[in-house]
């Protein structure tokens, strides 16, 4: 069983939909909780990180942590084109080790 | 932010040579960098954990005689792929962490080999 499971996808929606994106773990060592955008032939790009358990938001972005679930989700509210990408979740014991990262999920949002 | 920049962006090779991929931290000093391998359509596979003035430690399954890694400064570490193979064409990313960040774990931008 791998540490990070991802929901696979691919997911298709219409421009304006909210997108639901999950990831559970088994390590209840991971503190910190992460969101990358990855575009095709580009390294991911950091939407938002998490430490421990909670919500946070960042515009249209709101990832939340429920380390009592193990599980983890990203919404993008008001989904526009732009943000069709794929989306790997990431989680780590601290803040300078190495991540371990699920599969990602590919969203694509037309318009 | 930090930024990390990854050259070269992408490189073609013919199958037993070898080819070096430079990671920098332009503006932050990185002790550790990352080196991950993605295939297509799939996740990032960390080879390989840097650190400034020691040897890398590698995952297991990856050829430490095969990826060699140098990270000789607070700024650069290099991946070198030797003899390279058709099997090896993949697409290459390093990452560095900012430690004056509360999360600075970055990115390059990758670097796409294709060996022939």
């Amino acid at each position: 069983q791998k540490e990070v499971e991802q929901d696979p996808g691919p997911l298709s929606v219409p421009e304006g939909a909210i997108v639901s994106l999950n990831c559970t773990y088994s390590n209840s060592a991971f503190q910190y909780f992460m969101w990358y955008r990855q575009y095709s032939r580009k390294g991911p790009e950091l939407l938002m990180y998490t430490y421990s358990s909670g919500n946070k938001e960042d515009g249209r972005f709101t990832a939340q942590v429920d380390k009592s679930s193990k599980y983890i989700s990203l919404f993008i509210r008001d989904s526009q084109p732009s943000d069709s990408a794929t989306y790997l979740c990431a989680m780590a014991r601290n803040n300078a080790g190495k991540s371990t990262f699920g599969d990602g999920t590919t969203l694509t949002v037309k318009p | 932010g930090a930024v990390v920049s990854q050259h070269p962006s992408w490189v073609i090779c013919k199958s037993g040579t070898s080819v070096k991929i430079e990671c920098r931290s332009l503006d932050f000093q990185a002790t550790t960098m990352f080196w991950y391998r993605q295939f297509p359509k799939q996740s990032l596979m960390l080879m390989a954990t840097s650190n400034e003035g020691s040897k890398a430690t590698y995952e297991q399954g990856v050829e430490k005689d095969k990826f060699l890694i140098n990270h000789a400064s607070l700024t650069l570490s290099t991946l070198t792929v030797t003899s390279a193979h058709p099997e090896d064409s993949s697409f290459y990313i390093c990452s560095a962490i900012d430690k004056s960040e509360t999360y600075g774990y970055t990115f390059g931008s990758g670097t796409r080999l294709t060996v022939v």
